[in-house]
């Protein structure tokens, strides 16, 4: 079965400073890898997803992530934070048998000081 | 394109009730999966539907089920509610071009007393 861990349930950056969320994952190769943000009272909005043609993958908001197959790893990072991003963030595996099937992390609650 | 949409966005039912929500997909959407989301167990996946047919199915008792229409609107129903089943209760729809992304809609927050 298919697991993900998130390290540090709360994240907090000072506006401008670099954010990094991290994501491990246990899966079968090759995995479907997204990441997600929520925002207060709102539903998932996708962030970006991982397809094996990059191992760097860029998504909206100036978000991107990693994905390290040797560390099974899929850290987002954004070099320069906002006040906007704020929110929570979740790292999702799919399933082998379908890429809907979504396995989520625990999530990160990321706060920008200003 | 309007979005995924969902109604009730917020239900109370008593204990031993049972309640059915609703979720319409981004038009063109064809697959509708169904997330529950509380504070203490996270995110969790339900079930699945393509074309009025149930694809996959989460580890949840067989109190919860869905079904989903010809025109790809999705329900799911909880029956003999409990405490536990408090949740965002969270719809999302995948197109088939790009069928490993789904569009979640806001949610429906139900509340069980």
């Amino acid at each position: 079965a298919q697991s993900v861990t998130q390290l540090g349930s709360h994240v907090s950056v000072s506006e401008g400073a670099l954010v990094l969320l991290r994501c491990n994952y246990s899966s079968s190769v090759p995995p479907y890898l997204f990441w997600y943000v929520q925002y207060p009272n709102q539903g998932l909005q996708l962030l970006l997803k991982y397809t094996s043609a990059a191992t760097l993958v860029k998504g909206i908001n100036g978000f991107e992530a990693e994905f390290k197959k040797s560390e099974t790893s899929f850290h987002l990072t954004k070099p320069s934070a906002h006040m906007s991003d704020a929110a929570e963030y979740f790292c999702a595996v799919g399933s082998s048998g379908s890429a809907r099937q979504l396995t989520f992390g625990s999530g990160t609650q990321l706060t920008v000081l200003p | 394109k309007a979005g995924v949409t969902q109604t009730p966005r917020y239900l109370i039912k008593t204990r031993g009730q049972q309640v059915t929500l609703s979720c319409s997909p981004i038009s063109g959407h064809r697959s509708v999966s169904w997330y529950q989301q509380t504070p203490g167990q996270g995110l969790q996946f339900l079930f699945e539907y393509f074309s009025e047919t149930q694809r996959n199915k989460g580890n949840f008792p067989g109190r919860f089920s869905g079904r989903q229409f010809s025109n790809s609107r999705s329900e799911m129903n909880v029956s003999t509610l409990e405490l536990g089943d408090s949740a965002l209760y969270l719809c999302a729809s995948s197109p088939r071009d790009r069928s490993d992304e789904q569009y979640f809609g806001p949610g429906t927050r139900l509340t069980v007393t």
